[in-house]
């Protein structure tokens, strides 16, 4: 059974900090490993990771696979109040089921 | 392009009660999912669907049924509702193939069983 691990399960920081964000996990075929921003409604795709140790970026989000180590980090720089959401890290299985995390809450401070 | 769409957005229900929920999306996906979420414990996958005509059972199944009598549509359903139901419903649909996993989501349509 695929197993997705995030941390810290919740996180307040003021506006300009930096976070990092954890997901560890354990899949019988590795695929690949998304994360979705959750605001008040239906989840919103952010990146999709397949190789170790190859950056994705957008804006001031970014992330990072480590096959090695089966975990990725989202990091935010200059953090925002509209970056308060839900992050939600999956693995997809057969038929591109994916198991997720149970999120992580950030919220952020004016 | 509307993407997901589902109806209702809300709904209260007594216990003992059924109800159905609709999903529908204009992408031409194959692969359509439904979800629950609930505080603290992420999303869940219920049921979900490879094609027109197919269904298969997710991580917690109990309680719903579904049908996929139409690529654009999947549906579920609640035959005697419980208050352990009561949570926000998801679905969501994605291409097939081993190279397209990013699932697209509906709005969720959130349901209070009483």
């Amino acid at each position: 059974e695929d197993k997705v691990v995030q941390s810290p399960l919740s996180l307040v920081v003021h506006e300009g900090d930096t976070v990092t964000l954890n997901c560890s996990y354990e899949v019988t075929n590795f695929r690949s490993l998304l994360w979705y921003k959750q605001e008040k409604k239906a989840p919103t795709f952010l990146f999709m990771l397949t190789s170790s140790g190859i950056e994705k970026k957008s804006g001031r989000l970014s992330s990072i696979l480590d096959k090695k180590e089966l975990f990725s980090i989202l990091n935010i720089t200059a953090t925002q109040t509209g970056d308060s959401a839900i992050y939600l890290c999956a693995v997809p299985g057969a038929n591109s089921k994916l198991t997720f995390g149970k999120g992580i809450t950030l919220s952020v401070r004016p | 392009n509307a993407g997901v769409t589902q109806t209702p957005k809300f709904r209260v229900l007594k216990t003992g009660q059924s109800m159905t929920l609709l999903c529908a999306q204009d992408m031409n996906h194959e692969y359509m999912y439904w979800y629950r979420q609930d505080p603290g414990m992420g999303l869940r996958l219920i049921h979900y669907s490879v094609g027109e005509g197919t269904t298969a059972k997710g991580e917690v199944p109990d309680g719903y049924n579904v049908s996929r009598l139409k690529k654009q549509n999947f549906l579920l359903g609640l035959e005697s509702a419980a208050p352990s139901q009561t949570s926000v419903y998801f679905c969501a649909s994605s291409y097939s193939g081993t190279f397209s996993y990013e699932q697209y989501f509906g709005p969720g349509t959130r349901l209070t069983v009483t």
